[in-house]
């Protein structure tokens, strides 16, 4: 039972315009959300997080908004750039044990 | 440099031949954890370790053991792979609490 779900396998976005990645989540105890991008042949490396007690963090382009009542959370890439193709997790955790992760979305921005 | 180190990166094997899965970090992070990623079902935990000898199952631990005699080694073990164990394996680690987990590059495994 996927706790964790992205439900758009791939997204092809114009260099410069926004690319926004959506993950939804099922169990209401969840409270840390994280955000990892991943390319061929390497491990996951860490983009953004945000608690539970935050609707927005920004990073330089990244930014994650957290809809609580919705279980929603997003990643919005402004602007996109070529090196931002991978594929990209979201995952979560409500007690900083064990880590849910969603089927990953692969991004393409094209140049 | 701060680093996760898993060994092999590839490894084919026959059903049933053991194996281990070393995983190594050099931050000295309390938490490690093991992954499998499988397409279609994202990264699954298999299992974690709060600390030394502290060790957890994730949510797909059947067929695997682990151990945590050291800080640093998280060894994924293999008493007697099947074909459906096939998969890329990641070993991650980080500090204790709400913080980011660090990856290694990944293992693929092949069990025929």
């Amino acid at each position: 039972d996927q706790q964790v779900k992205q439900n758009s396998p791939s997204l092809s976005v114009q260099e410069g315009r926004i690319s926004i990645l959506n993950c939804d989540y099922t169990n209401s105890m969840f409270d840390y959300f994280l955000w990892y991008k991943k390319y061929p042949a390497e491990g996951p490396t860490f983009l953004i997080s945000i608690s539970s007690i935050k609707d927005k963090n920004e990073d330089g382009r990244f930014t994650v908004f957290l809809n609580k009542s919705a279980k929603h959370l997003s990643l919005h890439i402004v602007p996109s750039q070529p090196g931002d193709s991978a594929v990209y997790f979201c995952a979560a955790s409500g007690t900083g044990n064990q880590f849910y992760f969603g089927t990953g979305t692969s991004l393409t921005v094209i140049p | 440099e701060a680093q996760v180190t898993q060994n092999p990166r590839y490894l084919i094997t026959v059903t049933g031949k053991k194996l281990t899965v070393t995983c190594s970090q050099n931050m000295n992070h309390e938490y490690m954890s093991w992954y499998r990623q499988d397409p279609g079902l994202g990264l699954r935990q298999i299992y974690y370790s709060m600390n030394v000898e502290v060790t957890d199952k994730g949510d797909v631990p059947e067929g695997y053991k682990v151990s945590r005699k050291e800080k640093r080694n998280f060894p994924l073990i293999l008493e007697s792979p099947s074909p459906n164990q096939t998969s890329l394996y990641f070993c991650a680690s980080r500090p204790t609490g709400f913080t980011e987990a660090f990856f290694g590059q990944g293992t693929r495994l092949t069990v025929v």
